[in-house]
């Protein structure tokens, strides 16, 4: 069945700090893939989504980008900031039958100043 | 985006009582909702899908006598955990999604039920 294997957690880093949370899927077919974010107190949202290979999703100035070959999807961002602390969840939805998102265990991240 | 409002946040129940959570679309109307269990350090688990007016479809391995979902309109479904016993403590999330396939689902903020 599908799956999505992401980076356990928890990460630290340094505010600038560069960031990567890798994710890796197995999944039948050509799914479309996501990161989520969780703020604390609040609800998973759409952080950025890649509906075919080698589409790069973007947002915030984080970035993802459908890497087939290798079934990857990571997470990077150039300079994180204190404010980008939260847990962040990789997904893949198939596109057909009832479409369900498939989640990774999440990964922690708090980033210092 | 679309706001999705999870009640309550929290809930502590006795074993053996029943616990009714409500997932709400505030701006949007949701003609399809999901039911997820996440379980400490492991992934948000797809429970049902609910279309309004229809009655769910469970996902394999989870009991649908113990989990009632019903979807009776189309901002609103709510999940009871009947019967419920330490084992079923856990954080449950929904997310609504309104209209053809491929439109995005907003998630709630989650409820964390503790059953003593």
């Amino acid at each position: 069945g599908d799956s999505v294997t992401q980076m356990e957690g928890p990460v630290t880093l340094s505010e600038e700090a560069f960031l990567t949370i890798n994710c890796t899927y197995t999944a039948t077919g050509y799914p479309s893939l996501f990161w989520y974010v969780q703020y604390p107190g609040e609800g998973l949202q759409l952080l950025l989504k890649a509906t075919k290979a080698d589409d790069k999703g973007s947002n915030k100035g984080f970035e993802a980008t459908y890497r087939k070959e290798t079934t990857s999807f990571h997470l990077e961002k150039g300079s994180v900031q204190v404010s980008d602390s939260a847990v962040y969840f990789c997904a893949l939805r198939t596109n057909f039958g009832n479409e369900k998102l498939t989640f990774g265990t999440g990964t922690r991240l708090t980033i210092i100043p | 985006g679309a706001v999705v409002s999870q009640h309550p946040s929290r809930v502590i129940c006795k074993s053996g009582t029943s616990v009714k959570i409500e997932c709400r679309s505030l701006d949007f109307q949701a003609t399809t909702m999901f039911w997820y269990r996440q379980f400490p350090k492991q992934s948000l688990m797809l429970m049902a899908t609910s279309n309004e007016g229809s009655k769910a479809t469970y996902e394999q391995g989870v009991e649908k006598d113990k989990f009632l979902i019903n979807h009776a309109s189309l901002t609103l479904s709510t999940l009871t955990v009947t019967s419920a016993h330490p084992e079923d403590s856990s954080f449950y999330i929904c997310s609504a999604r309104w209209g053809l396939r491929n439109t995005e689902a907003f998630f709630g903020q989650g409820t964390r039920l503790t059953v003593v």
